[in-house]
């Protein structure tokens, strides 16, 4: 069974652009959240899908955004990005019968230049 | 509001000997979920071990256990038999349900390193 799949898992982006990441939740998991892990804020949560609504949102400024898909697929967009935007960006997906179980991918390392 | 405090930034433990990570949790809520995570290097989040606050035993996942004790509001995990891999970060997160979201609230994490 693959786990969850967050791509790209490495990249460097200059501020000002914007940046989009992909999370890939283990089959049959509808729900998707993410967290932004930084070393002086450490894991923070950004936001969760479920069933392609946005069921909870983190203290994160609207530059921080995001969706999921009909497959429950889900991407997060930072834009206009900021040198304090460089964190891993972590993926996790749960399902119905898992419960309690939150499993998350290998993360999203963007570093902002 | 929710909080999650781990207290020992590192550890130390010799291989094969068992440790135990503390983590205090403070929730106004009868009714959460405590979790532990391993993220070595890598990045990725290896989720370990959960006990819900209504769950009447100790969780137990192989070599891992939880000692919670809900009175102390406290979710130790104990390791025993340390191997190498388990030189990691430790995370103990909660989980609130007083909605229908799964938001986790993270510690700070504990360094643990495990001499051979």
């Amino acid at each position: 069974k693959a786990g969850v799949t967050q791509t790209p898992r490495y990249l460097i982006k200059t501020r000002g652009q914007q940046v989009t990441l992909s999370c890939s939740p283990i089959s049959g998991h509808r729900s998707v959240s993410w967290y932004q892990q930084t070393p002086g804020q450490g894991l923070q949560f950004l936001f969760e899908y479920f069933s392609e609504t946005q069921r909870n949102k983190g203290n994160f400024p609207g530059r921080f955004s995001g969706r999921q898909f009909s497959n429950s697929r889900s991407e997060m967009n930072v834009s206009t990005l900021e040198l304090g935007d460089s964190a891993l960006y972590l993926c996790a997906s749960r399902g119905s019968v898992s419960g309690n179980t939150i499993y998350f991918g290998e993360g999203s390392w963007l570093t902002v230049v | 509001a929710q909080k999650i405090t781990q207290t020992q930034p590192g550890m130390f433990v010799q291989e094969k000997e068992a440790v135990t990570l503390d983590c205090t949790y403070d929730t106004s809520d009868p009714s959460y979920g405590l979790f532990w995570y391993k993220q070595p290097s890598s990045g990725e989040m290896i989720f370990l071990i959960y006990q819900g606050s209504y769950d009447q035993q100790n969780a137990t996942e192989g070599r891992y256990s939880l000692n919670f004790q809900k009175a102390r509001k406290s979710a130790n995990l104990v390791i025993s038999a340390s191997q190498l891999g388990d030189s990691a970060m430790y995370f103990c997160a909660m989980r609130e349900s007083m909605d229908s979201s799964y938001k986790l609230i993270f510690g700070s994490g504990t360094r643990l390193l495990v001499r051979p």
